[in-house]
C-alpha cells in the first residue's frame, strides 16, 4: 500500500506570507494527525481528524493555523500569515481505529 | 497530562557493541508505547511498539524495547549496533484511552562508530 505523502518536502517563505501544507493519508485510514518539530525540540502534536471532523486540536499554537480535511480524505495545513518561529518539520500520521501510526517523510518549513 | 523522557541527547557506541536509548514516561492509565526512528532527511519509521502482553517487544532492524512498569520505563536495546543505526531515535507514549495522540520525547542521537 502506498504510504503517507505530503506536499512539498521543502518550503522557503517570508515571514507574513502564506503556506499550505498537504499530506494525503493512507487510504481507509480514519484517523489523521498533525504534528511539528521545531529545531531540536520533541515532536509536538498538533490536530487530529477523523474523517473530515476535527477530533482534537488543543495543539494548534494559534489561530494563524487553519487545517482541514476535505471529505475525509487528504488534509491541509494552512499558515496564515507565516511567522519567523513557525520554521520547522512538519509531519503528517494516518492510522485505522486501531493499529499502528504511520508518518509521512515531513515538509521542512523554512520562514525568513 | 502524558510526558516522555529521553535523557540523553546522544548516545555514542562502537560497531559490534550493544546499545542502550533510554526512555521513561508518564501517564495516567495505561501506556501503549512506541519507538520512532529518522534517518536522514527522510520520515519517521516505525521501529517497535508495545501494547500488552510479553514485556519484551521486538521490532524491526533487530531493535528490541523492554516495557518496566515499576520503573515507568521503554528503553530501546539492539545486541549489536551497526554503523547504519545512526539516526535520531524518538519514544512515544499514549493512553490506551481517551485521547490518540502521540506525545513525544525530544529524540535521541545515536551515533555507531566503526
Amino acid at each position: 500500500e502506498a504510504g503517507v505523502t505530503q506536499f512539498p518536502s521543502h518550503s522557503v517563505i517570508e515571514k507574513g506570507q502564506t503556506v499550505t501544507l498537504r499530506c494525503d493519508p493512507i487510504s481507509g485510514h480514519d484517523n489523521l494527525y498533525w504534528y511539528r518539530r521545531v529545531m531540536g525540540k520533541e515532536i509536538k502534536f498538533l490536530l487530529h481528524f477523523v474523517k473530515e471532523s476535527k477530533q482534537d486540536e488543543s495543539g494548534m499554537p494559534n489561530n494563524r493555523f487553519l487545517a482541514e480535511r476535505t471529505g475525509g480524505t487528504y488534509s491541509t495545513l494552512k499558515v496564515q500569515p507565516a511567522e519567523l518561529e513557525d520554521s520547522g518539520v512538519y509531519f503528517c500520521a494516518s492510522s485505522q481505529e486501531w493499529g499502528g501510526y504511520t508518518f509521512g517523510s515531513g515538509t521542512r518549513l523554512t520562514v525568513v | 497530562a502524558q510526558s516522555v523522557a529521553q535523557p540523553e541527547d546522544q548516545v555514542n557506541v562502537a560497531e559490534g557493541n550493544p546499545l542502550t536509548v533510554k526512555c521513561t514516561y508518564s501517564v495516567s492509565g495505561n501506556p501503549y508505547l512506541f519507538w520512532y526512528v529518522q534517518y536522514p532527511n527522510r520520515g519517521l519509521q516505525f521501529l517497535l511498539k508495545y501494547i500488552t502482553g510479553d514485556n519484551l517487544v521486538k521490532g524491526s532492524y533487530g531493535f528490541e524495547a523492554e516495557f518496566n512498569k515499576s520503573q515507568t520505563s521503554f528503553h530501546l536495546k539492539k545486541p549489536s549496533a551497526l554503523v547504519s543505526d545512526s539516526a535520531l531515535y524518538f519514544c512515544a507514549v499514549r493512553e490506551d484511552t481517551g485521547r490518540r495522540a502521540l506525545t513525544f520525547g525530544s529524540g535521541t542521537r545515536l551515533q555507531v562508530q566503526p
